[in-house]
C-alpha cells in the first residue's frame, strides 16, 4: 500500500511569487491535513480537509490556502511568498475525522529567496 | 500560546538504557495523544498513541504513560538502541488537528 506522496520534494521560489504543493493521501483515506515545520516554530497545523471541505484551520494568514479534490488529493497554495515561509511543508492523511492515525509524507522543502 | 510543552529538548542515553520524554498539555478537550519519530530528511512517523481513558499503553520497547488529572503524558523507550537516535514529538489532537510539542532530540551512544 503506497504511503502519502508529496510533490515536489524541493522548491525554490522568489519573494512575492506564489506556490502550489500537492499531496496524494493513502488510498482510502479521506482526511488530509497540512503542517509547516521550521526550526524556530516547530510543527504547526495549517488546515485540514475532509470531503472536499476545509474543516479546521490553524493560526496562519489568508495567504495560505488549500483545497481537496473528489479523489481526496489535496493542494495547498501560498501566495505573495515571504522569506519566513521557507519551511518543510508536510501533509498527513487519516482515514476519517475521528482522531485516527495520521500518516505523514516526506514533505516539500520550500526555500524562498 | 504553546498548548503542548515537551521536555527535555535533548537527551543522551547509553545503549540499553531507558529514554524518558515528558509532555504536558493545557486543553482538556484534546482526546488523542500520539508520539512521532522523525529522522533527518523524513516526515514524522507515528510511533504509538493513547486515548485519555487509558493510563498506559505498551508496544514493544515503547510505552506511553498518561496522567489525565495532571494533564501529562510521557514516552518511555526501553533498551534504547543507536537506531533510536532521532527527534521525538509528542502531540495532542482534536478533530485531526495535531498540536505538537517542540521536540526532543535523542542520541543513543554505543
Amino acid at each position: 500500500k503506497a504511503g502519502v506522496t508529496q510533490t515536489p520534494r524541493y522548491l525554490i521560489k522568489t519573494r512575492g511569487q506564489q506556490v502550489t504543493l500537492s499531496c496524494s493521501p493513502i488510498s482510502g483515506h479521506r482526511s488530509v491535513s497540512w503542517y509547516q515545520q521550521t526550526p524556530g516554530q516547530g510543527l504547526q497545523f495549517l488546515f485540514e480537509y475532509f470531503s472536499e471541505t476545509q474543516r479546521n484551520k490553524g493560526n496562519f494568514p489568508g495567504r495560505f490556502s488549500g483545497r481537496q479534490f473528489s479523489n481526496s488529493r489535496s493542494e495547498m497554495n501560498v501566495s505573495t511568498l515571504e522569506l519566513g515561509d521557507s519551511a518543510l511543508y508536510l501533509c498527513a492523511s487519516s482515514l476519517d475525522r475521528q482522531d485516527t492515525e495520521a500518516f505523514f509524507g516526506q514533505g516539500t522543502r520550500l526555500t524562498v529567496v | 500560546q504553546q498548548q503542548v510543552k515537551q521536555s527535555p529538548q535533548s537527551l543522551i542515553v547509553q545503549k540499553g538504557g531507558i529514554s524518558i520524554i515528558n509532555c504536558a498539555y493545557e486543553n482538556t478537550a484534546f482526546d488523542y495523544f500520539p508520539w512521532y519519530q522523525q529522522f533527518p530528511g523524513k516526515g514524522p512517523a507515528l510511533l504509538i498513541a493513547i486515548r485519555p481513558d487509558v493510563s498506559e499503553k505498551k508496544e514493544g520497547r515503547f510505552t506511553i504513560s498518561f496522567n489525565k488529572s495532571a494533564k501529562q503524558f510521557s514516552l518511555h523507550i526501553m533498551d534504547s538502541q543507536p537506531g533510536d537516535s532521532a527527534t521525538y514529538f509528542c502531540a495532542a489532537s482534536m478533530f485531526n488537528a495535531l498540536i505538537f510539542g517542540k521536540g526532543t532530540t535523542l542520541s543513543v551512544s554505543s
